[in-house]
């Protein structure tokens, strides 16, 4: 069966300093991956996606960036945290082709700048 | 800006009644689909509707589909509190692929 991780559960981070979360799925191949981030009750705003290696597509101009540098693994990375990076960030995978299937999440990481 | 809109933003209701959430898009769509959160967590895929499709069933779930309004709802019946959780509508709009755009979310709290 297929697994998606993420970490780490928590962070609190200084304004200004770097950011790495980290994704990786298990028991599929050539996913699609994701990468939303969800403000406190509201709803959620892709960020980043990929289809492949090396193929990121960035969905908002901000202060982030993605990298898929395994087929499995999807990173997200700042070089300087701003305040309104702050929120829950979750990875997502679905199978990949043509058609929009459904997406899996992992459990998410809530990031808090200070 | 939001492809889905969910409505009502909020809903409290007492164990064994009815849900009902509704979601409004903007676009023409593929298919429409409903996730559930509960409190911190990542988002669960509960069903998918596509745009031939008028209703589906999934357990105590069913969700109808009216593309000439629009719009979708998901109603859950006999609710328990283990129901609690955030329900959000996401589509992925003709010529957008690889990806869904969510709505803003219907936050349901069941009463015991």
């Amino acid at each position: 069966s297929q697994t998606i991780h993420q970490w780490p559960a928590t962070l609190v981070q200084p304004v200004g300093s770097p950011l790495s979360l980290e994704c990786t799925v298990e028991g599929t191949s050539n996913p699609n991956l994701y990468w939303y981030r969800q403000a406190a009750g509201r709803g959620l705003q892709l960020l980043f996606y990929s289809v492949g290696i090396g193929q990121i597509s960035s969905e908002v101009p901000q202060n982030l960036s993605a990298s898929r540098p395994q087929d499995r693994q999807f990173i997200l990375s700042s070089k300087k945290l701003l305040l309104s990076d702050s929120g829950f960030y979750l990875c997502a995978w679905s199978r990949s082709g043509g058609v929009i299937y459904e997406q899996y999440f992992g459990p998410g990481t809530r990031l808090t700048v200070t | 800006s939001q492809q889905g809109e969910e409505d009502p933003q909020a809903l409290s209701i007492q164990e064994g009644e009815n849900a009902t959430m509704n979601c409004s898009y903007k676009t023409s769509i593929n298919n429409l689909q409903w996730y559930r959160q509960n409190s911190g967590r990542g988002l669960v895929h509960l069903i998918l509707i596509r745009s031939n499709e008028r209703e589906k069933h999934s357990g105590r779930l069913r969700v109808t589909l009216d593309t000439s309004k629009k719009s979708s709802s998901l109603l859950i019946t006999a609710s328990r509190a283990a129901d609690t959780a955030s329900y959000f509508c996401a589509t992925d709009g003709i010529g957008a692929t690889n990806k869904l755009i969510f709505g803003t979310g219907t936050l349901l709290a069941v009463q015991p």
